[in-house]
């Protein structure tokens, strides 16, 4: 079973609203996530980095007072899109990194999340 | 600051031939390059992982090469099937911290 769990898998919203998409580690503890988007037909991109108990930093570009990240524990972190618009649209996947315990089988897949389609209408 | 390109973009090739997928990277200071997997609207599925210290790593019908003098990676999938068909990423690592840069990516189509 998958080790890292991410929802909503997808989810429409209305133009102004929130969503808040949560990344949380099965069977493991980890210091770092990784969030990253993907806009249609283009490749991964970094939008910040977080480590637990500390402020996420972001990447040039990324609004950080749009995309609020949340990392209170060692299994769980949040990505709020606040004020959604259309161009918001994407698919937002997380990974976690810093395995501080309890090693899940398998390889490096097992960190990334199934990932969140957000269409925002 | 890293770049990864990957070249094709797009390729359509008929079943049971044998494939090169191409990546390259600007900085080659990296500590791991991973190859993935992508469906269309899913996660990634890892393939292959090569550190830094490693020339090739082999997987099934897959092989990946490294040469980091060169600033360049490949992906060799042999016999392919329709199933192999996805969006294959390459991503470098230059932090030591699974910190990935992604590749642009090259969409595989194999035709039965």
């Amino acid at each position: 079973g998958a080790v890292v769990s991410q929802h909503p898998s997808w989810v429409i919203c209305k133009s102004g609203t929130s969503v808040k998409i949560e990344c949380r580690s099965l069977d493991f503890q980890a210091t770092t996530m990784f969030w990253y988007r993907q806009f249609p037909k283009q490749s991964l991109m970094l939008m910040a980095t977080s480590n637990e108990g500390s402020k996420a930093t972001y990447e040039q570009g990324v609004e950080k007072d749009k995309f609020l990240i949340n990392h209170a524990s060692l299994t769980l972190s949040t990505l709020t899109v606040t004020s959604a618009h259309p161009e918001d649209s994407s698919f937002y996947i997380c990974r976690w990194t810093g395995l501080i315990a309890k090693r899940p089988p398998g390889n490096t897949e097992a960190f990334f999340g199934q990932g969140t389609r957000l269409t925002v209408v | 600051k890293q770049e990864v390109t990957q070249i094709p973009a797009a390729l359509s090739v008929p079943e049971g031939e044998n494939l090169v997928l191409n990546c390259s990277f600007t900085d080659s200071a990296i500590y791991n390059l991973q190859w993935f997997r992508q469906d269309p609207g899913k996660g990634l599925t890892s393939l292959l992982l090569i550190q830094s210290s490693q020339r090739e790593q082999t997987s099934g019908r897959l092989n990946a090469s490294l040469d980091k003098s060169s600033g360049r990676s490949t992906l060799y999938i042999a016999a392919s099937q329709p199933g192999d068909s996805a969006t294959y990423l390459c991503a470098a690592d230059t932090s030591g911290t699974y910190k990935y840069i992604f590749g642009t990516g090259t969409r595989l189509k194999v035709l039965a």
